[in-house]
C-alpha cells in the first residue's frame, strides 16, 4: 500500500538535545512538507521541498534544518535551537501537478515532547 | 495570510446542517478542505479553485466565491463520523505553492 511514513509516533528529548523526525514516501510524489501543529493554531509550515536536493523555509522556520538527497525521504530535525519544540509535526506529499498544489497525503505525525 | 475560519466550534445533533466557512485577506487560486480526527493524520475532502466552483461528494459540499475571497463547506444530513477538526487550506498564486491553514472548526456531532 502506497503512503507516508513517519517514525517515531511518540518522541521525549531533553533539552539543549537535537532530534530527528523520519519521513518516507512510496506514493513517488514530488513535493514534500513539514508541518507543526498546536493546539488551536493550525498546521503551520516549517518547510518544504518541491524537488530533490532543493527546498525552503516555511513560515516558521528557525530552529529546524531538512534534508531531501532521495525523492522518497525528508527527514526533519528539531534542533536545539527551537525555542518552544514541543509539538506535534505532520510530514505530507503531493503530486507537482499543473499550476496547483495537489491533494495532500499526511502521514499519521510525530509527537515531540521536551523535558 | 492565514485564512480566517468560523465558527471555531460547533455542536449538532445528528441529521442537522452545518456551514463552515474560510475567509481570505488575499484573493484565492485554490482551496483545499481537510477533515482531522483526534490523534490521526488529515485527511483530503476536496479541492475548489479559482472560477467559483461548487464540490461535493456524499452529503459534504463546498463553494468558492472568488469576488468574496472565500470558501463554504456545507455539511448536510450530519453523521456522527463528521465529528472531527475541518481545516481550509489556501492557496493564493499559481505554481504549487505550499498551502496555508486556517485554525480549523471542531465540529461535534451528537446523539
Amino acid at each position: 500500500d502506497g503512503g507516508i511514513t513517519q517514525s517515531p509516533k511518540y518522541l521525549f528529548r531533553k533539552e539543549g538535545q537535537n532530534v530527528t523526525l523520519s519521513c518516507e514516501q512510496n506514493l513517488n510524489h514530488d513535493a514534500m512538507y513539514w508541518y507543526r501543529q498546536d493546539p488551536g493554531q493550525g498546521l503551520r509550515l516549517i518547510y518544504y521541498s518541491q524537488i530533490v536536493n532543493d527546498f525552503q523555509k516555511g513560515d516558521i522556520a528557525e530552529g529546524y534544518s531538512v534534508s531531501r538527497e532521495k525523492k522518497e525521504s525528508f527527514p526533519l530535525t528539531v534542533t536545539s535551537a527551537q525555542k518552544n519544540p514541543t509539538a506535534f509535526y505532520l510530514c505530507a506529499s503531493s503530486m507537482v501537478q499543473g499550476v496547483h498544489t495537489g491533494e495532500l497525503f499526511f502521514g499519521e505525525g510525530s509527537r515531540l515532547t521536551v523535558l | 495570510q492565514q485564512p480566517v475560519q468560523s465558527p471555531q466550534a460547533v455542536i449538532l445533533r445528528e441529521g442537522e446542517d452545518a456551514v463552515i466557512n474560510c475567509s481570505s485577506s488575499k484573493a484565492l487560486y485554490s482551496v483545499h478542505w481537510y477533515r482531522q480526527k483526534h490523534g490521526e493524520a488529515p485527511v483530503f475532502l476536496m479541492i475548489l479553485l479559482k472560477g467559483g466552483e461548487q464540490k461535493g461528494h456524499d452529503k459534504i459540499s463546498a463553494s468558492f466565491n472568488e469576488k468574496k475571497q472565500q470558501s463554504s463547506l456545507y455539511l448536510t444530513a450530519s453523521q456522527l463520523s463528521y465529528s472531527g477538526t475541518y481545516f481550509c487550506g489556501t492557496e493564493i498564486t499559481a505554481g504549487n505553492t505550499p498551502l496555508v491553514f486556517g485554525k480549523g472548526t471542531r465540529l461535534s456531532v451528537i446523539a
